[in-house]
This record gives C-alpha cells, structure tokens and sequence, in this order.
C-alpha cells in the first residue's frame, strides 16, 4: 500500500539547523502532519500542512508540496531536548480513504553539543 | 486537564486469553483512532471512528475489534490474542482526522 518515506537518522549540532524530509510515490495525500515521540513517551503534534507552502511554530516549520509529493520539518536553534524520533502523518491516501491516517517510519534525530 | 487514557498500561498475557484495552477522552472529540508501533515501522493504524457507532479498518485490522457506544470511549478487543500482537498500542483523539490528534500514554502488551 501507499506509504511515507522517512530517512532513518539524522545527526545534527546544537544550535544548529535540521531539516527532516517525508516523501510518497504518489499524490492523494490529503495533508501532512508531524509528531515528535521521545523515548518511552507518546507522539506530540508538531504541526500540519493542509495545503502546500509553509507552516511555521516557533522553531519548528513544516512544509508541504503534493504536487512533488514531498515534505519536510525544519527544526532552528536546535537544542539537546530536540533529540527523538520524528514522524510525517498523511491522511489518505484517495479522497475515499480520508478519514484513515498512514505514518511514515520515523526519523531519529540526535543532537550532539 | 484534557487527556487520553488507556488501561492497562502494561499487559502481559497468553495466546488465546481475550483482553479488552480501554481508551478515553474527555474533549468531546469525534474522531479516535488505535495504532500499534513496532520498532523500525512506525505506527501503524489498526481501526478508527469517526464518530459514534461509526468505525473503520485502518491498514493493520486483522486480529483486532472496535466499538464505538459512546462518545469518550473507544476500546480495543482481542479475542484470541497471538504473540504477533506483542506490541506497544497507543490510542489517539482528535476533532477532527485531519490535524493534530492527542495520544494516550500508550499500552504495553505481551502475549506469550
């Protein structure tokens, strides 16, 4: 079935900035969510594109293109707490499957002083 | 507070032995949903409601059941549960199924 594509890990420096990329094969997505899930705990909601262009939330933006079926979370001024894993959440895909909620696998950021 | 919980938080069972896992909100939402995550697949959604006495397959059904009798409440059956099922299952509310959705603390199940 359709599905998400997130790279697996990322690196990063603190204070730095990351950029978390979330890509399908085909459009039908209808907008894209983020989550971050630390250790032992449950996803928090981040944000969410319902159209294309970009979102922003303090130090956290998410941006969303469906017409490159594409994606991704951008994280500033990172700091040590940042480090967990980081899913994309589409909704769909198909106008008939709205209401279902595929997740991507996850990217596991670390952040290193 | 508006919150998610689910009972039990930790599970530990044997194959066959039906269990029930609870799930409720107190934000009057119309959407809630279970996933199960699994280490290097992310979460996967097993059912979801829309809203009461309307519930839906997501991508990973098989083994699993539903009710939807009340607004606040969404539990999760398993009537014969099998080790494939060992898993962390966690329950999630929203208003609506786009946009931000609020997760439980999660439950950890092991069927032995």
């Amino acid at each position: 079935g359709q599905s998400l594509e997130q790279p697996s890990e990322v690196t990063a420096v603190e204070g730095a900035i990351v950029q978390m990329n979330c890509t399908y094969q085909t459009s039908g997505f209808y907008g894209l969510s983020w989550y971050q899930q630390h250790d032992g705990g449950a996803p928090t909601f981040l944000s969410y594109n319902a159209l294309d262009g970009l979102e922003e939330t303090g130090r956290f933006s998410s941006f969303l293109s469906r017409s490159d079926s594409y994606g991704y979370l951008l994280l500033q001024e990172l700091q040590m707490k940042d480090s967990a894993s980081y899913f994309c959440a589409g909704n769909g895909p198909g106008y008939s499957s709205a209401s279902k909620i595929i997740f991507g696998s996850g990217t596991r950021l670390s952040i290193r002083p | 507070e508006a919150q998610v919980t689910q009972n039990p938080r930790y599970l530990i069972t044997v194959t066959g032995k039906k269990l029930t896992v609870t799930c409720s909100q107190n934000m009057n939402h119309e959407y809630m949903s279970w996933y199960r995550q699994d280490p290097g697949l992310g979460l996967r959604q097993i059912y979801y409601s829309m809203n009461v006495e309307v519930t839906d397959k997501g991508d990973v059904p098989e083994g699993y059941k539903v009710s939807r009798k009340e607004k606040r409440n969404f539990p999760l059956i398993l009537e014969s549960p099998s080790p494939n099922q060992t898993s962390l299952y966690f329950c999630a509310s929203s208003s609506t199924s786009a946009g931000e959705q609020y997760f439980g603390p999660g439950t950890r199940l092991t069927v032995t």
